[in-house]
């Protein structure tokens, strides 16, 4: 069983460019939610996809917009980047219909913004 | 008021020692917990999950829940130099409309020095 795979590990951008982020879920996982993660604080909800749709979403703005592949791999894309969005992206994969609610996480894409 | 509040520490502690983790909560609609544990620019790693008030042992740890006070502790036994990582506590309510979106603290950071 593999766990769950971000790429890439880190990315330097500059500010009002875009940047994709990849996340490949945990094998038999249908659920892919993502974070940011600011230093020093907790993960912040970004969105959630289950099987291809939008599930849920955070406090973020549209710049932010995701995509879920039918093999459940999924895409975090940022748009016109803003200083502020440099963090620790997290990706987290878990299994919707089990009735149960862990979390898997992924190592985490650092952005930085200049 | 934050719904999930937790002490950002720095803790430090000697090895050996017991160590308590702990947060609060406001929304009584939260019913099931988590601990992670994140070392330094990984991704969290799931602990233990719990969904009810009580204890919970695993190793040495044990995962305490406090409904009625919206209060729970992980505490950790003989404490290594291995356990210094960044602790999150995540709670989810009871229901969210099919997703399962928890909500994290912002995490207390723990040393154990030898």
């Amino acid at each position: 069983e593999t766990g769950v795979t971000q790429s890439p590990t880190h990315l330097i951008k500059t500010r009002g460019q875009q940047v994709t982020l990849r996340c490949s879920s945990q094998s038999g996982h249908n659920t892919v939610s993502w974070y940011q993660q600011a230093l020093g604080q907790g993960p912040q909800f970004i969105f959630q996809y289950y099987r291809e749709e939008e599930n849920g979403r955070g406090n973020f703005p549209p710049r932010f917009s995701g995509l879920q592949f039918p093999n459940y791999s999924s895409e975090l894309n940022v748009n016109a980047l803003e200083l502020d969005d440099s963090a620790l992206y997290l990706c987290a994969s878990s299994d919707s219909g089990t009735g149960t609610y862990e979390q898997y996480f992924g190592p985490g894409t650092r952005l930085t913004v200049t | 008021q934050k719904e999930v509040e937790q002490d950002p520490g720095p803790l430090s502690v000697p090895e050996g020692a017991i160590v308590s983790l702990n947060c609060t909560y406001s929304n009584s609609a939260f019913q099931y917990f988590m601990w992670y544990r994140q070392y330094s620019r990984k991704g969290p790693e799931l602990l233990m999950y719990t969904y009810s008030s009580g204890n919970k042992e695993d190793g040495r740890f044990t995962a305490q829940v406090d409904k009625s006070s919206k209060y729970i502790s992980l505490f950790i036994r003989d404490s290594q130099p291995s356990d210094s990582a960044t602790y999150l506590c995540a709670i989810l309510p009871a229901s969210s409309g099919g997703s399962y979106i928890p909500t994290f603290g912002r995490g207390t950071s723990l040393i154990v020095h030898p």
